[in-house]
């Protein structure tokens, strides 16, 4: 059974700094989700992507951060210039339809540390 | 706004005993889902439970059940008789219905610790 998958599941960088981080969806779930949780937090909701299509993007994510999901697949998110306020987990999920009551299914995270 | 309150930060209970976790949220939609997802310590999230709000109908699955009341917009979630495997964090999360609304709304989260 092939899950959500996300990679690396730790970085550590130094602040200014970019990072890149890469999500594999479970086959054919054509939404992807990026969330990000800062400890003692539930998940924030970052941007999504409907196949190829950047639908809905957070005021979290600001002009440093940018996302991706080419030909409808794996998807990155990438942080330019990292701060150290961007250490966090950042989560990926997948989902198979398009309808709100589908449930999310999430990856392992990658665990950002900026010193 | 979506919000979702979950009012408990950290419970502690001690093995077989029943603990019932809150959930309160707030929406203007009359269309939505609600969940519950487990965070283990290996902190992948882990799917539990989604409802509709036109479903209030309890449910229940082996020692897990949940009381969905759209009159105080509560979606509690009840452990019957813990345990240790239990431990972890537990999130409510609300997702509304519009085509470009599926994103989740957590709250911050219960630490739910089981003592043997």
């Amino acid at each position: 059974d092939t899950g959500v998958s996300q990679d690396p599941r730790h970085k550590i960088t130094k602040r200014g700094q970019n990072v890149t981080f890469r999500c594999d969806p479970i086959s054919e779930h054509n939404r992807l989700y990026w969330y990000r949780q800062t400890l003692g937090q539930g998940p924030e909701f970052l941007t999504y992507f409907q196949n190829e299509a950047q639908l809905e993007k957070s005021r979290l994510l600001s002009d440093r951060f940018s996302a991706e999901r080419p030909k409808g697949s794996f998807s990155t998110l990438e942080i330019q210039r990292t701060e150290q306020g961007d250490s966090a987990m950042y989560l990926c999920a997948s989902s198979p339809g398009t309808s709100g009551s589908n449930e999310q299914f999430f990856g392992p995270g990658t665990r950002l540390t900026v010193l | 706004a979506q919000k979702v309150t979950q009012a408990q930060t950290e419970i502690s209970v001690v093995e077989k005993e029943d603990v019932t976790l809150d959930c309160v949220y707030e929406t203007r939609d009359t269309t939505y889902y609600l969940f519950w997802y487990k965070q283990p310590p290996s902190g992948e999230l882990v799917f539990l439970i989604r409802r509709n709000s036109f479903d209030e109908q309890n449910e229940i699955s082996g020692r897990y059940s949940w009381n969905f009341q759209k009159s105080t917009s509560s979606f509690n979630f009840t452990i019957t008789a813990s345990q240790v495997v239990d431990s972890a964090v537990y999130f409510c999360a609300l997702s509304e219905a519009g085509e470009y609304g599926n994103k989740l709304v957590f709250g911050a989260g219960t630490i739910l610790r089981v003592k043997s």
